[in-house]
């Protein structure tokens, strides 16, 4: 089975400092990672993902993810936090082999303040 | 949300009345699913189609129908028999690896 764990139900952040949204996984096999993000009543925007290869993923609007397979994390960060970063976060996995569904953690609402 | 549309954007229903929420994808993407969003839950699958005419159960099934008659359309049917219908319901197809998401369909039951 898989199962993502996002800790955190909310983080709060100054502007322009560095956020990490937190995320650990569970998965048989290899995983296949990724980082959404949902503003107001609206769907997910794809982020970034992870495969294979360099353990520190780039995505889009500077944003950042470290995969770490010992600790089974794959921690969103940003070194420089804006006010329009502020949303809904998620972590999903899949196994890497097969044509499963993403499996997504509950979410984790990232608040910057000016 | 790019090249995935549901319609209507907002849905009001009296209980007791099925009510069917509208996907259509022109990305060529042979998987959909449907999810349910609920404060503090965050994403839960409802079904899921590999490809056309098949589809599968997903952890939340009950009280929901769907059909995949037509690639690019994967319409989901709240059912009476769904317990606590109203939720913000997010359909998706997967490309590339990659799943795209539509912008979502909020049904209000009362």
């Amino acid at each position: 089975a898989q199962s993502v764990a996002q800790p955190e139900d909310q983080v709060n952040v100054a502007e322009g400092n560095p956020l990490t949204v937190k995320c650990t996984y569970s998965v048989s096999g290899n995983p296949y990672l990724f980082w959404y993000v949902q503003y107001p009543n609206r769907g997910l925007q794809f982020l970034l993902k992870y495969i294979t290869g360099d353990n520190l993923v780039k995505g889009s609007y500077g944003f950042e993810a470290e995969f770490n397979k010992s600790q089974t994390s794959f921690h969103l960060k940003k070194p420089s936090a804006l006010v329009s970063d502020s949303a809904l976060y998620f972590c999903a996995v899949r196994r890497l082999s097969g044509n499963t569904p993403l499996v997504f953690g509950k979410g984790t609402r990232l608040s910057v303040i000016a | 949300d790019g090249g995935i549309t549901q319609s209507p954007k907002y849905l009001f229903r009296k209980e007791g009345q099925n009510v069917t929420l509208s996907c259509e994808q022109n990305l060529n993407h042979d998987a959909m699913y449907w999810y349910r969003q609920d404060p503090g839950q965050g994403l839960r699958l409802i079904y899921y189609s590999q490809i056309v005419n098949d589809f599968q159960k997903g952890d939340i099934a009950e009280g929901y129908s769907v059909s995949r008659e037509k690639k690019e359309s994967f319409p989901l049917t709240v059912t009476s028999a769904q317990k606590n219908p109203t939720a913000f319901y997010l359909c998706a197809s997967k490309g590339g690896g990659e799943q795209y998401f539509g912008p979502g369909t909020r049904l209000t039951v009362t």
